[in-house]
C-alpha cells in the first residue's frame, strides 16, 4: 500500500466552524488529490496540487481552499463548513500527473469521514 | 468533455459464477482507463488500468478488461466470482485537462453463498 494517512478519520462539527483535513504521504509524490465522495456520484475532484505551493481548482472547489507547504503534507480547508459538505473525503498521489501519453496511477488513502449538522 | 456511465449500479452473481461489470466512455482523444475497487469503510484500490497498450488488460486478483474502442467499452470481468469481492466497483477515465480523474458512479457488487 502507498503511504498515505489522512487526519482525522471521523470528524462530525456544526455549521459554520472551520475544518481542516490532513493527508500526509511518505512517496514523495510530486501531485496530491482532494477528492470527496457522496452517494450516486462517484468520486469528484475538489483541489489539487502539482508541487509545492502549486495547486489548481477541481470541479467542486467552491467552499474550500487547500496549501501545501510540504511535499509531504496537502491540507483541505472548509472556511464555514456547511450540511452540504457532509461527505466522505479522499486524498490520493501520484507520481507524474498526466502527459499527453498516459495517465500516471493516482494511490488513494483511507478518507475522512465529515459530518456537518 | 469526458464522460463513464456504468450501466448497473448493482450486480449480484453466485459465489463461482462470472462476473461482468460495465462501463462506456465518452471521450475526444485516446484516454486511459481504470478500474478501482472499494471495500466496505475501505480507500480505494486499483485493480487494473489501460493505456493504450494491450487492449486486454489483466489486473488484481483475477480480474480482466478488455478495451474495446469501436463500443467506447471498457468492461470488467472475473471467471469465477468470490465472497471476497463483494465491493463497489468504480470506472475511471483520464481527463484530458490537467490530472483530474473522472469517476463513474460505482457498481456495487453483491456475492451470494
Amino acid at each position: 500500500d502507498a503511504g498515505i494517512t489522512q487526519s482525522p478519520r471521523h470528524k462530525v462539527t456544526e455549521t459554520g466552524t472551520p475544518v481542516t483535513l490532513r493527508c500526509h504521504q511518505t512517496e514523495n509524490h510530486r501531485y496530491m488529490y482532494w477528492y470527496r465522495q457522496d452517494p450516486g456520484h462517484g468520486l469528484r475532484l475538489i483541489h489539487y496540487s502539482y508541487g509545492v505551493k502549486d495547486t489548481d481548482k477541481g470541479e467542486v472547489s467552491d467552499g474550500y481552499s487547500v496549501s501545501r507547504s510540504k511535499t509531504e503534507d496537502f491540507l483541505l480547508t472548509l472556511e464555514s463548513a456547511t450540511s452540504s459538505q457532509t461527505s466522505v473525503y479522499f486524498c490520493a498521489i501520484s507520481e507524474r500527473g498526466t502527459s499527453a501519453l498516459s495517465t500516471d496511477t493516482q494511490y488513494f488513502g483511507p478518507g475522512t469521514r465529515l459530518t456537518v449538522l | 468533455a469526458q464522460s463513464v456511465t456504468q450501466l448497473d449500479s448493482h450486480v449480484s452473481v453466485s459465489e463461482g459464477t462470472p462476473v461482468l461489470l460495465r462501463c462506456n466512455y465518452s471521450s475526444s482523444y485516446s484516454p486511459s482507463l481504470f478500474w478501482y475497487v472499494q471495500h466496505p469503510n475501505k480507500g480505494l484500490q486499483l485493480l487494473l488500468k489501460y493505456t493504450s497498450a494491450a487492449t486486454l488488460v489483466k489486473g488484481i486478483n483475477g480480474f480482466e478488461a478488455e478495451f474495446k474502442k469501436s463500443e467506447t467499452s471498457f468492461h470488467l470481468t472475473k471467471p469465477s466470482a468470490h465472497m471476497s469481492d463483494a465491493a463497489e466497483y468504480f470506472c475511471v477515465v483520464s481527463s484530458q485537462a490537467g490530472t483530474a480523474l473522472i469517476f463513474g458512479k460505482g457498481t456495487t457488487l453483491s456475492v451470494s453463498s
